[in-house]
């Protein structure tokens, strides 16, 4: 199956300063999302983007379908921002393949 | 947007005790439902694959007698944890599919004493 790896696994960073998360996939995916799962357990979905680029506040993300790798930008960090971050894909009506997240800790 | 619900939201029950944890989608239909296991610290690794109208696919590895799926409409799929026991403690997350999108359920804690 198709193999999702996440990085870095763990993010520390005061408040106000930038990161980049980055999800690599080991083949062809249909769809891309990427979740935040805040300390209650819920996931957030904060982006669908099998492809391409779309920002949506101080969060952006980026897919390079060819190379297979998605980044996730987080400017200005809040803590608010503080959770675990996944990506996951699938293929088709398979169901999403999740990596192991990134689990980020703003500092005040 | 779609909107999924679970209940319970928390459940804590005795060893030896069957769970059912119901999953809804509220505002859309969904033929296919999945059931996802989240032990602490840890990703959100697949259990099985929930077909309204349909036996479920599980994933390798889990057990069907143990974990019974009913999907018994476009907006409702259960998953009974039958003869709980304290390694079955985990955090339980279902999500429905709308196009090529899933939309998840705020999850259920289950802890087995």
């Amino acid at each position: 199956g198709i193999q999702v790896e996440q990085s870095p696994p763990d993010l520390i960073l005061q408040e106000g300063a930038n990161s980049t998360l980055r999800c690599n996939f080991s083949d062809s995916v249909n769809n891309l999302q990427w979740f935040h799962q805040n300390p209650w357990g819920q996931l957030i979905n904060l982006f669908y983007i099998p492809s391409g680029t779309k920002q949506n506040g101080r969060l952006s993300a980026t897919t390079v379908a060819t190379e297979r790798y998605s980044l996730l930008y987080i400017s200005s960090s809040q803590t608010t921002d503080s959770g675990v971050y996944f990506c996951a894909v699938h293929r088709g009506n398979t169901p999403l393949v999740f990596g192991k997240g990134t689990r980020l800790s703003v500092i005040a | 947007g779609a909107v999924v619900s679970q209940h319970p939201s928390w459940v804590i029950c005795k060893s030896g005790t069957s769970v059912k944890i119901e999953c809804r989608s509220l505002d859309f239909q969904a033929t296919t439902m999945f059931w996802y296991r989240q032990f602490p610290k840890q990703s959100l690794m697949l259990m099985a694959t929930s077909n309204e109208g349909s036996k479920a696919t599980y994933e390798q590895g889990v057990e069907k007698d143990k974990f019974l799926i009913n999907h018994a409409s476009l907006t409702l799929s259960t998953l009974t944890v039958t003869s709980a026991h304290p390694e079955d403690s985990s955090f339980y997350i279902c999500s429905a599919a709308s196009s090529s999108t899933q939309y998840f359920g705020p999850g259920t804690r289950l802890l087995v004493l």
